[in-house]
């Protein structure tokens, strides 16, 4: 089973720090890696999609993808209290064609 | 406005009952994709459809039933064999030239009574 594995949390950041959220998985060929935004009871919607090593920057969010390690992460720099919601990591395994695994998500609460 | 759409919102369905919940798209996407999501937990693939008149099993397909008659339309069914049908159905698909990057569509949460 390909797996995709995120901390649930509750994650607790005070407003404008950097919130870090990190994603491990299991299939060492996965090449395509995406990070969304859940909020509560709505649909989610994409931050970043990151395919290679290193680091991808966008605004306040920034992903990173470490191949070696199996791991990705998403930094959320100046939090804010509208960045609470779940994050979901996702990555295309090998031979799956387009499907995509998603982690259960993080829950983010950024506090005032 | 480009975009997915799903229908209706909110679904209850009695026992015993199958329903259809609607994907529409008009961005012109190739593959469309059914996931389920129950509380606490993560994304699970049901059916998907690379190119119309084609779909495939996703993870957990056993009473649920899909069709692509259209490049546009992706609905599915969730039968009376499905047990546990009390979930959040997201549908989303992905465009040509967008590599694997799938957008969602806003959701139907159906209720069993």
């Amino acid at each position: 089973q390909k797996e995709v594995e995120q901390n649930s949390g509750p994650l607790s950041v005070p407003e404008g720090a950097i919130a870090s959220l990190n994603c491990t998985y299991s299939d060492r060929g996965s090449q395509s890696f995406f990070w969304y935004r859940q909020y509560s009871g709505k649909s989610p919607e994409l931050i970043m999609s990151i395919y290679s090593n290193g680091d991808k920057e966008d605004g306040r969010f920034t992903a990173q993808l470490n191949k070696a390690s199996q791991y990705v992460s998403l930094l959320i720099r100046d939090s804010q209290p509208s960045d609470s919601a779940t994050y979901l990591c996702a990555a295309r395994p090998t031979g799956g064609g387009n499907k995509l695994t998603f982690g259960t998500g993080t829950q983010l609460k950024v506090e005032l | 406005d480009g975009g997915i759409t799903q229908s209706p919102k909110y679904l209850f369905r009695k026992e015993g009952q199958n329903v259809t919940l609607s994907c529409e798209q008009n961005l012109n996407h190739d593959a469309m994709y059914w996931y389920r999501q129950d509380p606490g937990q993560g994304l699970r693939l049901i059916y998907y459809s690379q190119i119309v008149n084609d779909f495939q099993k996703g993870d957990i397909a056993e009473g649920y039933s899909v069709s692509r008659e259209k490049k546009e339309s992706f609905p599915l069914t969730v039968t009376s064999a499905q047990k546990n049908p009390t979930a959040f159905y997201l549908c989303a698909s992905t465009g040509q030239g967008e590599a694997d990057t799938q957008y969602f569509g806003p959701g139907t949460r159906l209720t069993v009574l």
